[in-house]
């Protein structure tokens, strides 16, 4: 089945070590998404990729970045974790379809900060 | 701004009983909509969307949601709950600015009770 993969499922880092979390798709889509969820609240978006074209949301911090070396791959990078990053990271693609771009999600990455 | 409201953050209701999840936005003109599914440590799936025509919408796992214009709403609906259906249950419109991004709704925590 087509599909967004995320691994590691569960990752455990050290306040300040980098860390990289990956996602890949067989779906073939054009546009990847990394959110950040933490308990209890609504997934808020990180920044997107369509095609190469980065898109980064205005109050994320500079602590975070990504990479997407090709359509299938995306790396989230955070650069010197601190304990307020520990949370639930989703990875998400969509194409247009007509106006509509419909998000699949993958099952997520939990990042615990010690 | 545009908005989604979910007023019910967090509705427990009885095995084989009937549940509404509400949700409303704010939106210029007809918007896409989207419920979501995230069940505990898991990424967000698409229970059912609306895009056009037929206002009663059916999606996965016997829910159903009705496209309400005057009264900006698409509510969820299902006839009988299963235990499996604890979940958290969001509410999305694309973003006006930029539709490759989605407005989310703060969610609805769903308990069932056997």
């Amino acid at each position: 089945d087509a599909m967004v993969i995320q691994n590691p499922r569960y990752q455990v880092t050290q306040f300040g070590k980098p860390v990289t979390l990956s996602c890949s798709q067989t779906l073939n889509h054009n546009v990847m998404y990394w959110y950040q969820q933490k308990s209890s609240q609504a997934p808020k978006l990180l920044f997107h990729y369509y095609d190469k074209d980065f898109n980064n949301e205005a109050d994320t911090p500079d602590n975070f970045q990504s990479r997407r070396p090709n359509t299938s791959f995306c790396f989230l990078d955070i650069r010197s974790p601190g304990l307020g990053d520990a949370a639930m990271y989703l990875c998400a693609t969509s194409t247009p379809r007509g106006a509509n771009y419909e998000q699949f999600f993958g099952p997520g990455t939990r990042l615990t900060v010690l | 701004a545009q908005s989604v409201t979910q007023p019910d953050i967090h509705i427990t209701v009885s095995e084989g009983a009937s549940l509404e999840l509400r949700c409303n936005y704010s939106y210029g003109a007809t918007p896409y909509l989207f419920w979501y599914v995230q069940s505990p440590g898991q990424g967000l799936q698409l229970l059912l969307k609306y895009f056009s025509g037929d206002t009663l919408v059916q999606g996965i796992k016997g829910f159903e949601a009705e496209f309400k214009r005057s009264q900006s709403s698409f509510n969820l609906r299902k006839p009988s709950v299963h235990w499996s259906d604890a979940a958290e249950y969001f509410c999305a419109v694309p973003n006006a600015g930029n539709n490759r991004k989605l407005i989310w709704g703060l969610g609805t925590s769903l308990a069932v009770n056997p």
